[in-house]
């Protein structure tokens, strides 16, 4: 089964300023035969579901702020948020879906300083 | 608008079986993969199954192979999962989601969510 750490746990960072989550799988999640990584990024506020950021490790969902990007291949991914606004307050957790079970990490929970 | 909406969560007795439901609309619900993730009290997401678009493929985290199963009915637009020998760690927040495809990859769309207590 492949495990998915991410780090920090805790991240507090002021307005504007950019916050950086790491991702790190136990085993490589790029598919070689579609060139693709197999990883996702949510969104969890408080009292709501998760909600899909990032896919593909770096794709934009739909109506995601630009601020938002992921990145990385492998086995290490990024989720970074240029300027965080307060709106952004929330938990991150990425996913692997390379194969099943499918795991995510163990969230990330993100403040303002 | 594309939704999902979970049902049949309560308070159940340890030992006891649940069946969760998963009613879909806005979308052609038979060409899409499904998945169930649960969420404990304060905790993370934990993936908990999935199933192919068309229900012949399912997949199942160890932690519930054998007493969970998930299943679709097309016809209904409707997403199933069954819970066997509840336990208390079994205690959570169900949603159901569905994959961006035929097949069992991330979640792109979230139901709200059905709370499941197991508690004698």
């Amino acid at each position: 089964d492949i495990v998915m750490t991410q780090s920090p746990d805790s991240l507090a960072v002021s307005l504007g300023q950019r916050a950086t989550i790491n991702c790190k799988s136990s085993q490589s999640v790029l598919y070689s035969s579609t060139n693709k990584n197999y990883l996702a990024w949510y969104q969890q506020k408080p009292g709501q579901p998760p909600e899909l950021i990032i896919y593909w490790a770096s794709t934009r969902e739909s109506g995601v702020p630009d601020r938002f990007s992921g990145s990385g291949s492998g086995t290490d991914f990024t989720l970074t948020i240029s300027s965080l606004q307060a709106e952004d307050v929330a938990v991150y957790f990425c996913q692997q879906y390379y194969t099943t079970p499918l795991s995510f990490g163990q969230g990330t929970k993100l403040e303002i300083k | 608008q594309v939704q999902l909406v979970e049902s049949g969560g309560g308070v159940v007795q340890p030992g006891k079986s649940l069946r969760l439901s998963c009613a879909a609309s806005g979308f052609t619900f038979s060409n899409y993969g499904m998945h169930w993730v649960r969420q404990a009290p304060g905790k993370g997401l934990e993936w908990v199954a999935c199933l192919w678009y068309e229900g012949s493929s399912t997949y199942y985290a160890d932690s519930v192979k054998g007493r969970f199963t998930i299943s679709r009915d097309n016809s209904k637009n409707t997403l199933y999962l069954q819970i066997n020998r509840l336990t208390v760690e079994d205690s959570a927040v169900y949603y159901c989601s569905r994959a961006p495809g035929y097949y069992c990859y991330g979640s792109d769309v979230w139901g709200q969510g059905t709370t499941v207590t197991v508690s004698s």
